[in-house]
């Protein structure tokens, strides 16, 4: 499968405890983003990266939440002491952007995502 | 901020109908609007996509509509089959909100179920 893989698919833990998700975006993208779903709603947009890059943060993406791309390839998303309400799927997508600024053409591919429950 | 409105909430349709999914967004700069399908535990899959220099675009038996001034878009599936059933969503963005296309505003999502 050469699309976008997230790991792990599945992650429990209890309040207050660290989690680190993986994203692996498609190998010639140059564009990460991380979205959020909550169960019966669209994707919320957390965060994105151009490189190793990251050009924009969500106000959604409280201090607890760190993410990084070092090298520009994978990305790894950091939640500290979760909360019942960080619960949530995380997807990963990512993109080749090409073009001039008015003409920049950019598809989104998704990641099958990383689903969290916090006790 | 945008904010984009999909109605109706679910949908059901019987096998070979039509099948419309509406969606309203409020950000007059937007000017990129992909549909979304994603399937009970799987990823959103794009499944078509409109720029508003474009009113209609057509891949099979999937169309997008844009009217700019009322500024909604709507998906139209023909001749539905059952493994169309999924959640599909609507986004928009737009380059005033930077340089990004993949930063969608998602609608909330309709559920599709086409009966054998």
């Amino acid at each position: 499968d050469t699309g976008v893989s997230q790991d792990p698919r599945h992650k429990i833990t209890k309040r207050g405890q660290n989690v680190t998700f993986r994203c692996d975006p498609i190998s010639e993208h140059n564009r990460l983003y991380w979205y959020r779903q909550t169960l019966g709603q669209g994707p919320e947009f957390l965060t994105y990266f151009q490189n190793e890059a990251q050009l924009e943060k969500s106000r959604l993406l409280s201090d607890r939440f760190s993410a990084e791309r070092p090298k520009g390839s994978f990305s790894t998303l950091e939640i500290q002491r979760t909360e019942q309400g960080d619960s949530a799927m995380y997807l990963c997508a990512s993109s080749l952007a090409w073009g001039q600024k008015m003409l920049i053409n950019e598809k989104l591919f998704f990641g099958s995502g990383t689903q969290l429950s916090v006790l | 901020g945008e904010n984009v409105e999909q109605h109706p909430s679910t949908l059901s349709v019987q096998e070979g109908d039509s099948a419309v999914i509406k969606c309203t967004y409020s950000d007059s700069a937007s000017n990129y609007f992909p549909w979304y399908k994603q399937e009970l535990g799987k990823r959103p899959q794009l499944i078509i996509d409109i720029r508003s220099n474009v009113g209609e675009k057509k891949d099979q038996r999937i169309a997008v509509t844009l009217n700019k001034t009322a500024k909604h878009f709507s998906l139209h599936i023909t001749e539905t089959q059952p493994e169309d059933s999924a959640v599909y969503f609507c986004a928009a963005t737009g380059v005033a909100g930077g340089t990004s296309y993949g930063k969608l505003t998602f609608g909330q999502g309709t559920i599709l179920t086409v009966h054998p």
